[in-house]
């Protein structure tokens, strides 16, 4: 079982709507990232979390310290949020990654 | 702004042939990291290093990889004889404290063994 899991694996929106993700984790830790990756493989970070709510621009990223969970929201999603969105816990001192989610927004 | 850097960018070599793979992490990070992503899965954690010693690494990170600093500036990742599956993209990162603190990442190598 992956210790970091992400839903949905793919999605597709039209431009406008509103996009939540969503990921479950089963290892302690000390943080959670929110990294964005572009067709050419970068990774950049967008959040890091410990607790309660963040929010950068048109993304707001939220986490359950007791559930174990946390959600990226994209408000008024446009197409060059299209990337891969990957939620990754921060244990012991490394990053536990997430399967990634592939996110197209169409105009 | 800051960034990390890594060279090459790609790198293509034969079954059994050493690599070395650069990283010039940001300047006064003092958190060093490799990870690697093979084509279609998720990112995996190699290596963490600090204090020019290894803190932490992944049963990936067998007796064929090795990690050096040899300089103030430069991070390395060095696999001594290539396999196929190691054929990945693999990210340096680093960051300046321990602990919760965000971890900046390279562009990436792109490494082909064929």
């Amino acid at each position: 079982k992956n210790e970091v899991e992400q839903s949905p694996q793919n999605l597709t929106a039209q431009e406008g709507e509103f996009i939540t993700i969503n990921c479950s984790y089963s290892v302690g830790i000390s943080a959670l990232h929110w990294l964005q990756q572009h067709p050419g493989g970068g990774i950049v970070s967008l959040f890091m979390l410990s607790s309660g709510k963040k929010k950068h621009g048109r993304l707001i990223a939220t986490i359950n310290i007791q559930e174990k969970h946390s959600s990226l929201h994209i408000t008024a999603s446009h197409p060059r949020d299209s990337a891969v969105y990957i939620c990754a816990v921060a244990n012991t001192d490394k990053l536990i990654f997430g399967t990634g989610t592939r996110l197209q927004v169409f105009p | 702004e800051p960034e990390v850097t890594q060279t090459p960018s790609h790198q293509v070599t034969q079954m059994g042939q050493e690599v070395i793979l650069r990283c010039v992490p940001i300047s006064n990070h003092l958190y060093f990291y490799w990870y690697r992503q093979i084509l279609g899965q998720k990112v995996e954690f190699l290596v963490s290093f600090y204090n020019n010693e290894i803190s932490e690494k992944s049963e990936i990170f067998d007796d064929q990889f090795s990690v050096e600093r040899p300089d103030g500036s430069n991070f390395t990742l060095k696999i001594r004889s290539t396999k196929l599956e190691d054929s990945a993209m693999y990210f340096c990162a680093s960051k300046y404290l321990g602990g919760s603190e965000t971890q900046y990442f390279g562009p990436g190598t792109r490494l082909l063994v064929l």
